[in-house]
């Protein structure tokens, strides 16, 4: 079965203390890995699309990578207005065959960074 | 430009009532999908659309019905809800095979 899984499901840090969110996955095929920020009672925001292991984007403090079982989001020097929840999502391969972007989402790591 | 709106923020039925959750979005995109959002099970598809007329199901589709007669509007019904109908619903759309998918604000229902 296709599973993403997220870790930690909550993190705590201060603000300036760096740290990581896992995405790993179990799936038959992946064709792209995807990123999102939630904020509390807001829909989610695309952040990064990444396509093959070794790949790496950045925006600001974060920067995505991906692996052959995992992505990771690194924060560095967080701020209080990076709190959010994080969603990972993955498209299979099985699913681009068919037209529209039919997403596997994980549950989430939910960040809070405190001044 | 607005983006992707959804209508209405908030909702309460009570069980076997019907209701119609109306999305909008105005980047001309042609595909349109709904979630669910349930804490702990994180973000379902329920139905999706590759086009005006055509509507496919997702994950979880039961309970459910979909229609897409204008490019821009999506529409998700429920005809006869229940309480595990109660969830946070959330519309998206994408411009075809950019991947990149653009959500709307979530309409909250509770079935009672």
């Amino acid at each position: 079965e296709d599973q993403v899984t997220q870790s930690p499901e909550a993190l705590r840090l201060q603000e300036g203390e760096s740290s990581s969110l896992n995405c790993s996955y179990t799936v038959s095929g992946l064709r792209g890995l995807f990123w999102y920020r939630q904020d509390p009672g807001k829909g989610p925001e695309f952040l990064f699309t990444l396509y093959s292991a070794g790949e790496e984007k950045e925006k600001e403090r974060l920067k995505a990578t991906l692996t052959k079982k995992e992505s990771f989001l690194h924060i560095t020097a967080p701020k209080p207005e990076d709190s959010a929840t994080y969603l990972c999502a993955v498209l299979l391969r099985s699913r681009v065959d068919q037209a529209g972007t039919a997403l596997i989402f994980g549950k989430g790591t939910t960040l809070s960074v405190s001044s | 430009n607005a983006g992707v709106t959804q209508t209405p923020k908030f909702r309460v039925l009570k069980t076997g009532q019907s209701m119609t959750l109306l999305c909008a979005q105005d980047m001309n995109h042609e595909y349109m999908y709904w979630y669910r959002q349930d804490p702990g099970m994180g973000l379902r598809l329920i139905h999706y659309s590759v086009g005006e007329g055509t509507t496919a199901k997702g994950e979880v589709p039961d309970g459910y019905n979909v229609s897409r007669l204008k490019k821009q509007n999506f529409l998700l019904g429920l005809e006869s809800a229940a309480p595990s109908q109660t969830s946070v619903y959330f519309c998206a759309s994408e411009l075809a095979g950019a991947y990149e998918q653009y959500f709307g604000p979530g309409t909250r229902l509770t079935v009672t």
